[in-house]
């Protein structure tokens, strides 16, 4: 396997189901992140990892719980939620932050697709 | 309050034609911007980085220009393809921050054979 890996593709779940959505990095990078896309709206980013440690967490309900067990796994923990929450949800990672400024090119799963019922 | 805006209308274009995107964005001190090609059902792909001291990068048929006075980056594919149709999404990185890219809501281009 290459790239940023995400299963599953599609999900479907009701408001009273517990779920969660693993990504799998192979590119050897220190940083990744979740971010929520819905229809006609840009890309929301929720949680970023760096170095398995959380450094930034955009104001997401808790019902949205993530877990950075080594650099090359991401999840996202989903616990009662909502139709809104329906959308799709994307795993990214890059080399690192970019805090040199240099800039950071992100690599993105595929994806998966979630409907909550 | 900080706005990243591409056009929501999508772009249709004859093939062998040049297609130009915009992003304009405000209330920004760019360290740098990316473009990114996202297909139906698909994570996006980064195409193109421009940091905010350059002009204009080049790679293959693509062509980002920056100009950080107007506030805006366009995007030129040229000699379009079918192949081209996709979303593209403009994000930007802030200086001074934490330099993770926010996104806008992308620009679909559509290229008629």
């Amino acid at each position: 396997e290459t790239g940023v890996t995400q299963t599953p593709r599609h999900l479907v779940m009701g408001m009273t189901n517990k779920k969660s959505l693993k990504c799998e990095q192979h590119l050897g990078h220190n940083a990744m992140y979740w971010y929520k896309q819905s229809a006609k709206k840009p890309l929301e980013l929720m949680f970023v990892y760096s170095l398995e440690e959380r450094v930034e967490n955009n104001s997401v309900p808790s019902r949205f719980s993530p877990e950075c067990p080594n650099s090359s796994h991401l999840f996202l923990h989903l616990h009662t939620l909502q139709p809104e929450d329906s959308a799709l949800y994307l795993c990214a990672s890059s080399q690192d932050l970019g805090l040199a400024g240099w800039g950071n090119e992100q690599f993105f799963g595929p994806g998966t697709r979630l409907t909550v019922l | 309050s900080q706005k990243i805006e591409q056009n929501s209308e999508a772009l249709n274009i004859q093939e062998g034609k040049t297609a130009t995107l915009t992003c304009n964005y405000t209330n920004y001190s760019p360290a740098y911007l990316q473009w990114y090609r996202q297909d139906p059902g698909r994570g996006p792909v980064f195409l193109l980085l421009i940091r905010e001291n350059e002009k204009e990068k080049r790679k293959e048929r693509l062509k980002v220009t920056f100009d950080t006075t107007l506030k805006q980056s366009l995007f030129h594919i040229t000699a379009s393809q079918p192949a081209d149709s996709a979303t593209y999404l403009c994000a930007l990185a802030k200086s001074g921050g934490s330099y993770i890219p926010t996104f806008g809501r992308g620009t679909s281009l559509i290229v008629h054979p």
